[in-house]
This record gives C-alpha cells, structure tokens and sequence, in this order.
C-alpha cells in the first residue's frame, strides 16, 4: 500500500517561502507525476501542480509565477515550494499520487503568520 | 480555466435511501485519447480526500458497489444507491483532461 506523509514548518511569516516535502513509501515513486493539493479551512480544493519524476513540472497558472516543485528519487521525495506567502496561502497542503490522485497524504496545516 | 459546478451543495440523506450529486463541465471532458478523465473524491470530516471514482465510472478498490458514477461529455453523476452512516461528508468531482485540473466546489452529505 502506498503511503505519502507530508512535512515541514507549520508556521511561516509573510512574505517568506513555503517548503513543504513528501515522503512515499510502500511503492516506487518513478514512473508517476506526483501532486500537490491545498485546502484552506473549511473550503475546497486546489490543485498547486505536479511534477513527474523525471523533473518535468506543471503548474497552475493562478500560482505559477510563486511555485517550484523538485523530486529526489533516491530519497522517494517530492517538495514544494511557494514564495512571497501571505494570509491567503494558509491551508492544509497534501501531496498525491499521479494526475488522478488515487493516493494522498494526510495532510499539514501551514499557517502564514507573523 | 474548466469551471466544476456541483448541485445540491448540501445534501441531507435518510438513511437507506438514495443519493445523487451532479457534477457540470463548462467544457467537454472527452480528451483526445477517447477518455473521459472525471474523477469523484470523498472527504469524510477530519480526513484527506479519498478517490471514489476515476473516469467516470470505474469504482477503486475498497470503494463499496453503492458508490456508482455516470454520465458524459460536460454531464456527470455520482449515485449512492443506499445511504450508510459511514457516507457522511463532502464529495468532489474534479476533471482531469484540460490543465489546470480542477474541482467541483463540494457536496456536504450529512444524514437527516
């Protein structure tokens, strides 16, 4: 069973970066794009991008000119980037498994806060 | 951008009875290969998202035969043909043929 854990600061101030990881276990990471999905409180969902393992990333263009995305194949993880956060970027982020996003992690709630 | 419309946004549910959720595509969803990528997610209180269904109507492992999904084109519907307690929460329909990928805003099951 594959299985996906997030990690990283729960707190970031504004205007700093966002850098968030995620661990796959259970499967191999190659050979799939790996996503990433945030959910601020009590709202919907939101696609951030992908990125395959070869390195080849797409992005969503509302947050295109903030995002960068890498993977790490020898470690089975993927990361995350987003710069100049504000109020608005706190959310639960969680990365999943592919362009249908059959697995998906449990999810870190990331503050933007001074 | 392909807007996601869902209806009811709020769906209260007997239990043992059916439910029904709509999900429209402000485009077609049929992608030049001749799949329909139309995905449907359950998020039950607390919990990450859990795919339900992948392309249309092809239900994952684990997912109970209740749990049906149909539809074509811009017009899609996620059935659950019995109600259970365990079924409480928000469902999401979200494309996968045109980039960006998006999301339903979200159906809230509860149990009346």
């Amino acid at each position: 069973q594959v299985h996906l854990q997030e990690s990283g600061p729960g707190l970031v101030k504004p205007s700093e970066t966002l850098s968030l990881t995620c661990t796959v276990s259970g499967g191999s990471i190659s050979g799939y794009f790996w996503s990433w999905v945030r959910q601020p409180a009590g709202k919907g969902l939101e696609l951030i991008g992908r990125i395959y393992t070869s390195g080849s990333t797409n992005y969503n263009p509302s947050l295109k000119s903030r995002v960068t995305m890498s993977v790490d194949t020898s470690k089975d993880q993927f990361s995350l980037q987003l710069s100049s956060v504000t109020a608005a970027d706190t959310a639960v982020y969680y990365c999943a498994r592919g362009v249908a996003l059959d697995y998906w992690g449990q999810g870190t709630l990331v503050t933007v806060s001074s | 951008d392909v807007v996601m419309t869902q209806s009811p946004l709020s769906l209260p549910v007997t239990l043992g009875q059916p439910a029904s959720i709509s999900c429209r595509s402000s485009q077609s969803l049929v992608y030049s290969d001749g799949n329909t990528y139309l995905n449907w997610f359950q998020q039950r209180p607390g919990q990450s998202p859990r795919r339900l269904i992948y392309k249309v109507s092809n239900r994952d492992s684990g997912v109970p035969d209740r749990f049906s999904g149909s539809g074509s084109g811009t017009d899609f519907t996620l059935k659950i043909s019995r109600v259970e307690a365990e079924d409480v929460g928000v469902y999401y329909c979200m494309q996968g043929t045109h980039w960006p990928q998006s999301f339903g805003q979200g159906t809230k099951l509860e149990i009346k």
